[in-house]
């Protein structure tokens, strides 16, 4: 069964700080990926997907994130996070086998500091 | 379009008491999910479906049950709610399997 892992449960920025994310996933065929965010109190939304083609992939917000399959990894980006950034941030997983759902990571709480 | 909506927003239940949970989405998605989100845990898949009439176990079905009798309807079912079912659930729809899922706004479930 494909899983995920998010390396960080929780990470502690100051406003203007690079971020990075790990996020890597098990299964070996072809996966379409996912990066959601969960504001305090709210619904989880979509940050970017990758299905295909340039494995850098920009999203909303300023984010970004790169696919490199040799190391099932998709890790996200943000060159400077801002204090509104603070919220959980998912990681999530469809493939070939299992392609009925998406697996999704624990998380990772990211807490910008002002 | 209201996308996914939930109903109730919050709720709390005593040991043994039943409740159903509401999903209804106006987007003409085929898939449907139904997930439990604890601190912690991320989010664990209870039941889902990939059409109207059909429904099937996720990671953790225990404790619930789903109908999809009409295909913009998703109900989660607790028959007789314990404390370990004290979490936030949150429905999700897909166009595909391997979409993107868009998911409703949560409901706050607490079981004493």
């Amino acid at each position: 069964a494909q899983s995920v892992s998010q390396h960080n449960h929780h990470v502690i920025l100051s406003e203007a700080a690079s971020l990075e994310l790990g996020c890597n996933y098990s299964y070996g065929g072809t996966v379409n990926l996912f990066w959601y965010v969960q504001y305090p109190g709210q619904h989880l939304q979509l940050l970017l997907k990758y299905f295909s083609g340039d494995p850098l992939v920009k999203g909303i917000k300023g984010f970004e994130a790169e696919f490199i399959k040799s190391k099932f990894s998709f890790n996200l980006r943000k060159p400077s996070v801002q204090w509104s950034d603070t919220a959980e941030y998912f990681c999530a997983v469809s493939s070939g086998g299992s392609n009925y759902k998406l697996t999704f990571g624990k998380g990772t709480l990211l807490t910008v500091n002002p | 379009n209201a996308g996914v909506t939930q109903t109730p927003k919050f709720r709390v239940l005593k040991t043994g008491q039943s409740m159903t949970l509401l999903c209804a989405q106006d987007m003409n998605h085929e898939y449907m999910y139904w997930y439990r989100q604890d601190p912690g845990m991320g989010l664990r898949l209870i039941h889902y479906s990939v059409g109207e009439g059909t429904t099937a176990k996720g990671e953790v079905p225990d404790g619930y049950n789903v109908s999809r009798l009409k295909k913009q309807n998703f109900l989660l079912g607790l028959e007789s709610a314990a404390p370990s079912q004290t979490s936030v659930y949150f429905c999700a729809s897909s166009p595909r399997g391997y979409n993107e899922q868009f998911f409703g706004p949560g409901t706050r479930l607490t079981v004493l």
